[in-house]
């Protein structure tokens, strides 16, 4: 079975302060790593995803994550918050060496608030 | 917009009746997801559907079933509803197997 793991329900960061959302995952094979985030009233949107290659996987509004094998952690970084990233984030994973497995299998979500 | 339609927005109903909800995929996509959406389960995988056939089952109850159709549109049907059952249901789709989801807004249903 795959799953993920948000060990924090809530996170504050100060404007202008870098933030760190955490993410560890559990597969039986290789994993394929995926950050959304939701705003109020709107569905996920994409953030950024691991498939292979570079550990430091770059994406949307500034943010990075970063794929760490031997502690199965996928965090969600941005080197200066935003207000305007206050939201609700969630981790994702999908086990690719399960053949015909195209589900993604979310975290519990952590809510994000950037405080001016 | 991310492309995908879900309708409607809202829906408000009683426990024992029954609803459809809908959603288009974007243009292109071949693969449909449905996801619930609770404060106490959090995001939860119901089903996939690809090209018109069940591809995957995740946490979907008896009482709900769905089906893609020909033009590739799907529809989550919901049944016997109960309070519990209240939550925002998320439609999502993809263009293959290694590709992000796109998300539809969502559909709260409200079971009172």
């Amino acid at each position: 079975a795959q799953s993920v793991a948000q060990p924090e329900d809530q996170v504050n960061v100060a404007e202008g302060n870098p933030l760190t959302v955490k993410c560890t995952y559990s597969v039986s094979g290789n994993p394929y790593l995926f950050w959304y985030v939701q705003y109020p009233n709107r569905g996920l949107q994409f953030l950024l995803k691991y498939i292979t290659g570079d550990n430091l996987v770059k994406g949307s509004y500034g943010f990075e994550a970063e794929f760490n094998k031997s502690q199965t952690s996928f965090h969600l970084k941005k080197p200066s918050a935003l207000v305007s990233d206050s939201a609700l984030y969630f981790c994702a994973v999908r086990d690719r060496s399960y053949f015909g497995n195209e589900k993604l299998t979310f975290g519990t979500g952590t809510r994000l608030t950037i405080i001016p | 917009d991310s492309g995908v339609t879900q309708t409607p927005k809202h829906l408000i109903t009683a426990t024992g009746q029954r609803v459809t909800l809908r959603c288009s995929p974007r243009s292109g996509d071949l693969s449909v997801y449905w996801y619930q959406q609770s404060l106490d389960q959090g995001l939860q995988f119901l089903i996939q559907y690809y090209n018109g056939e069940e591809r995957a089952k995740g946490n979907i109850l008896e009482r709900f079933s769905a089906q893609q159709f020909p033009d590739l549109h799907s529809e989550l049907n919901l049944s016997s509803l109960e309070l519990g059952d209240s939550a925002l249901y998320f439609c999502a789709s993809s263009g293959g197997r290694n590709e992000k989801l796109f998300f539809g807004s969502g559909t709260q249903l409200s079971v009172l």
